[in-house]
């Protein structure tokens, strides 16, 4: 099984540029997330949807939007980026609600925004 | 919010040797997990203990919870150089700490 797949792994932009990061997932997992890591930093929440048509915001959501488009899939959106959405991106999944089960991440986007 | 914070941030130590860190918390939790991230890759489960219990083995990992402190520590025994990377607790609602990084020289 592949787990958790980001696509693409990497990606430079210009501010003001819009771009869609994709995440699918193959464990039939109701819950999924989307994190940022900055350098030196923990994980920063910015949107989690505990299932399919549903999203909540994190802690972070500003600059942001997001699409659960199905089961397997999440995607974030950033509509206009800026130079302070530079970040690790990672997208994850748990069986349970956000606060019950294991979190599985991918491999991570790495956006350079400048 | 819920946000882990670990202790110490960074941790350097001869291989052999334990690794402890530690994990404060603000509010009452149902269970805390612990979380390692190699350089440049995505986080992977460790070990998640309830608040039922007070400490949890895997391995050479091995996890104590004090709910009355709010404090949880991952213990790492014997370390090896493979266990080079950053832990992270996770004391529920997916929310994590800024982490400890660990360094173990051979």
């Amino acid at each position: 099984n592949a787990g958790v797949t980001q696509t693409p792994k990497f990606q430079v932009l210009k501010t003001g540029q819009s771009m869609t990061l994709q995440c699918a997932q193959d464990m039939n997992h109701n819950s999924m997330y989307w994190y940022r890591q900055d350098p030196g930093m923990g994980l920063r929440l910015i949107y989690y949807s505990a299932s399919e048509g549903t999203t909540d915001k994190g802690e972070v959501p500003n600059g942001y939007n997001v699409s659960r488009l199905n089961k397997r899939e999440f995607s974030l959106r950033l509509e206009s980026a800026a130079p302070s959405q530079t970040s690790v991106y990672f997208c994850a999944s748990s069986s349970g609600m956000i606060n019950t089960g294991e979190l599985f991440f991918g491999e991570g986007s790495r956006l350079t925004v400048l | 919010s819920q946000q882990g914070e670990e202790d110490p941030q960074a941790l350097s130590i001869q291989e052999g040797e334990n690794a402890t860190m530690n994990c404060s918390y603000k509010t009452s939790i149902n269970n805390l997990q612990w979380y390692r991230q190699n350089s440049g890759r995505g986080l992977v489960h460790l070990i998640l203990i309830r608040s039922n219990e007070r400490e949890k083995h895997s391995g050479r990992l091995r996890v104590t919870l004090d709910t009355s402190k709010k404090s949880s520590s991952l213990l790492i025994t014997a370390s090896r150089a493979a266990d080079t990377a950053s832990y992270f607790c996770a004391p529920e609602k997916g929310i994590f700490g800024q982490g400890t990084t660990l360094q173990v020289k051979p």
